[in-house]
């Protein structure tokens, strides 16, 4: 079993619409969650960073973590077209020797106009 | 935000070659880098870790010796792929972070290989 699970895709939605990425995880000691946008062929860009459990707002994007379920989230209000990219969830633990990041294995994401 | 940038951001070379590629830290001083390789709809795999001023830690399966990596200074790590082999065609991507205690990772924009 991977640490970290994202389901790949793709997935298509309309334009305008709510869209919902998620990543499980299994390693407990995952402190620090990150999500980030990859375009084709471009290196990952970060869109939000949360540490431990609850949510975090920023414009379009709420990015959310219940440690107790293992679960993270990425809600992207009003999904545009420029919005169609590969979303990568990552995490850290909060020690010294898994100071590198674990990413899910992306999930992409293609809105249609 | 913090800016990462790669060179070259693309190549083709013959196999046996080497080839270098910089990640250098625009804004801010990186005490840590990373560099990291992606193949087609693939996910990120983490090759090493490098620390200004030591050696580099390397992924179990990376080799070190082909695989070159110098940090220099707080600006400024290298991969060099010593004699290329058209299997280690890929995209490769470097990441820095500013201080053990600050967790972001800003990427580059990253490196196509491609050995003939």
């Amino acid at each position: 079993q991977k640490e970290v699970e994202q389901d790949p895709g793709p997935l298509s939605v309309p334009e305008g619409a709510i869209v919902s990425l998620n990543c499980t995880y299994s390693n407990s000691a995952f402190q620090y969650f990150m999500w980030y946008r990859q375009y084709s062929r471009k290196g990952p860009e970060l869109l939000m960073y949360t540490y431990s459990s609850g949510n975090k707002e920023d414009g379009r994007f709420t990015a959310q973590v219940d440690k107790s379920s293992k679960y993270i989230s990425l809600f992207i209000r009003d999904s545009q077209p420029s919005d169609s990219a590969t979303y990568l969830c990552a995490m850290r633990a909060n020690t010294g020797t898994a100071s590198k990041l674990t990413f899910g294995t992306g999930t992409r994401l293609q809105v249609t106009l | 935000g913090a800016v990462v940038s790669q060179h070259p951001s693309w190549v083709i070379c013959k196999s046996g070659t080497s080839v270098k590629i910089e990640c250098r830290s625009l804004d801010f001083q990186a005490t840590t880098m990373f560099w990291y390789r992606q193949f087609p709809k693939q996910s990120l795999m983490l090759m090493a870790t490098s620390n200004e001023g030591s050696k580099a830690t390397y992924e179990q399966g990376v080799e070190k010796d082909k695989f070159l990596i110098n940090h220099a200074s707080l600006t400024l790590s290298t991969l060099t792929v010593t004699s290329a082999h058209p299997e280690d065609s890929s995209f490769y991507i470097c990441s820095a972070r500013i201080a053990p205690s600050r967790n972001e990772q800003f990427f580059g924009p990253g490196t196509r290989l491609t050995v003939l």
